[in-house]
C-alpha cells in the first residue's frame, strides 16, 4: 500500500452520530482520492482532492458527506448524521502530482452504524 | 450505472494451474484499466495496468489482455499459488491515467486449492 496511513481502521458509530476518517498520503503525494466499497462489491469513486482544493466530487452523496484536504495535516472525510446504509469500506488513495497512473491505496476505515 | 463487470464472480482452481480472471468494459472512452488484488480486510494492491494502445503486457507471472473490439480484458496468472487467493477488480480509467479516477468492476473471487 505504499504508505497510504488511515484511521480509526475500524469505526462504530450509532445512527445519528458523526464518522470522521482520516487519511494521511504517501510523503510527496498531493492527490488524495476517497473510494467507498460495500459489502461484496467493487470501489466507488467518491472525491477526487489536491491540498486544499476538491477537484471532483462526483460520486459524493449530496447530503451529509463532506471532505477536505488542508494544507497541513491528513485528509478528512466526514460524514454527518450517519444512517445504517453508510456502514461500509472506505478507502484513500493519493498519487504524486503530475502521475495519477498509479494511485495507492490504504487499508481502509470499515464503518459500521449500528 | 456500472460500466465496468466480470463474467465470473467465484473461480476455483488448483495450486500449480494457470488462472484467467475476465472483465467487461462498456465505456469505450476509456484508455487506461488496472487490475487489483484485494486479500480480506485489506485495500486494494495494484497488480498490472495497460492502456489501450497495446493489447498485451506482461509481468511476473501476470499477463494482463485487452480486447478493444469487444471490450474484453482479462488476467492470467501464471502457476497460482495460494497466496494468490483474494479477489481481483478490473478497473477503468477514462483520463488516460492522469487522473486516478477509476471505475472498479464488482471483483472475482479466486480460491486456489492446495
Amino acid at each position: 500500500n505504499a504508505g497510504v496511513m488511515q484511521n480509526p481502521r475500524h469505526l462504530v458509530r450509532r445512527r445519528g452520530q458523526e464518522a470522521r476518517l482520516r487519511c494521511s498520503p504517501v510523503k510527496g503525494h498531493s492527490h488524495v482520492y476517497w473510494y467507498r466499497q460495500l459489502p461484496e462489491e467493487g470501489l466507488k469513486f467518491m472525491v477526487y482532492l489536491q491540498k486544499e482544493n476538491i477537484i471532483d466530487e462526483s460520486g459524493m452523496p449530496k447530503e451529509r458527506f463532506s471532505a477536505e484536504f488542508p494544507k497541513e495535516g491528513p485528509s478528512i472525510l466526514r460524514i454527518q448524521q450517519v444512517v445504517r446504509g453508510d456502514s461500509a469500506a472506505y478507502f484513500c488513495a493519493s498519487s504524486p502530482e503530475g502521475y495519477g497512473n498509479t494511485i495507492y491505496f490504504g487499508e481502509g476505515s470499515w464503518l459500521t452504524v449500528v | 450505472g456500472e460500466s465496468v463487470g466480470l463474467h465470473l464472480p467465484t473461480l476455483s482452481v488448483q495450486e500449480g494451474d494457470n488462472s484467467i480472471i475476465n472483465c467487461a468494459y462498456s465505456n469505450s472512452a476509456s484508455d487506461y484499466f488496472i487490475w487489483y488484488k484485494q486479500e480480506s480486510g485489506k485495500g486494494p494492491q495494484f497488480i498490472i495496468d495497460i492502456r489501450s494502445n497495446m493489447d498485451k503486457r506482461q509481468g511476473q507471472r501476470v499477463t494482463v489482455l485487452l480486447n478493444k473490439t469487444v471490450k474484453h480484458l482479462s488476467l492470467q496468472i501464471a502457476a497460482t499459488q495460494p497466496g494468490d487467493s483474494a479477489v481481483y477488480f478490473c478497473a477503468e480509467n477514462i483520463f488516460g491515467g492522469s487522473q486516478g479516477n477509476l471505475i472498479f468492476g464488482k471483483g472475482t473471487k479466486l480460491s486456489v486449492k492446495p
